[in-house]
């Protein structure tokens, strides 16, 4: 079974610090996702990467950093948190080429002070 | 980005009743793919569909892959208490490849 992995499910921040979000796949994907999840919003790309290196900005970028170093690892990473950045973060994986398939982690619930 | 329309919005359900979700797309789609999540935790995919009319099933549930590739369908047969969550479907547009876009999910509760 493919396995996405968070490294935090729940985290608690002030405003300004610096917050980094691990995600980790199992399943050899080329295609990493991070989107965020509020209510009535449903759910919004922030970044996505096709390949080690390689990132590409989605709906919401601004405020947000990505790091791609490892096939497996996609990070997320806010620079200065702020309150409106407190949500529901996923991460998620699919093969390119592959049948279509997307899967997602446990999520990280982030709360900033 | 695109967002796909679902409905309906919620549903409140007697345990036992048949419970039906649909999505719909101004788009042409590849995949249609349903989840189910809990409350705090990520979507778990439920079913995948590649070919239009396809009719797949796992378990008490059943989606279909819509003739015109722009709707797809969830259907969920003698709903019990533990089906309660929400529920969202999802896409990939033709000939786009990487992306996927989502529904805005329907909450389900289920009376016992």
């Amino acid at each position: 079974d493919v396995k996405v992995t968070q490294s935090s499910r729940y985290l608690v921040k002030r405003t300004g610090e610096k917050v980094f979000l691990e995600c980790v796949q199992d399943m050899d994907h080329e295609n990493m996702f991070w989107y965020r999840q509020d209510p009535g919003l449903g759910l919004r790309l922030i970044y996505f990467s096709y390949d080690v290196k390689m990132k590409e900005k989605g709906d919401i970028p601004e405020g947000y950093s990505v790091s791609r170093e490892k096939k497996e690892r996609f990070s997320l990473i806010l620079e200065s948190a702020s309150t409106n950045q407190t949500s529901m973060y996923l991460c998620a994986s699919s093969l390119v080429g592959g049948p279509g398939e997307l899967f997602f982690g446990e999520g990280s619930r982030l709360t900033v002070l | 980005g695109q967002q796909l329309n679902q409905s309906p919005q919620s549903m409140f359900i007697q345990e036992g009743e048949d419970v039906s979700m649909n999505c719909t797309s101004s788009s042409i789609f590849n995949t249609w793919l349903w989840y189910k999540q809990d409350p705090g935790e990520g979507p778990v995919l439920l079913i995948a569909l590649y070919k239009a009319g396809e009719l797949t099933s796992n378990g008490r549930l059943t989606a279909q892959f819509g003739i015109t590739r722009k709707d797809s369908f969830l259907n969920i047969s003698a709903s019990i208490p533990s089906d309660v969550g929400i529920y969202f479907c999802a896409g990939q547009l033709k000939n786009t490849g990487n992306q996927f876009y989502f529904g805005t999910g329907t909450s389900l509760t289920v009376i016992p």
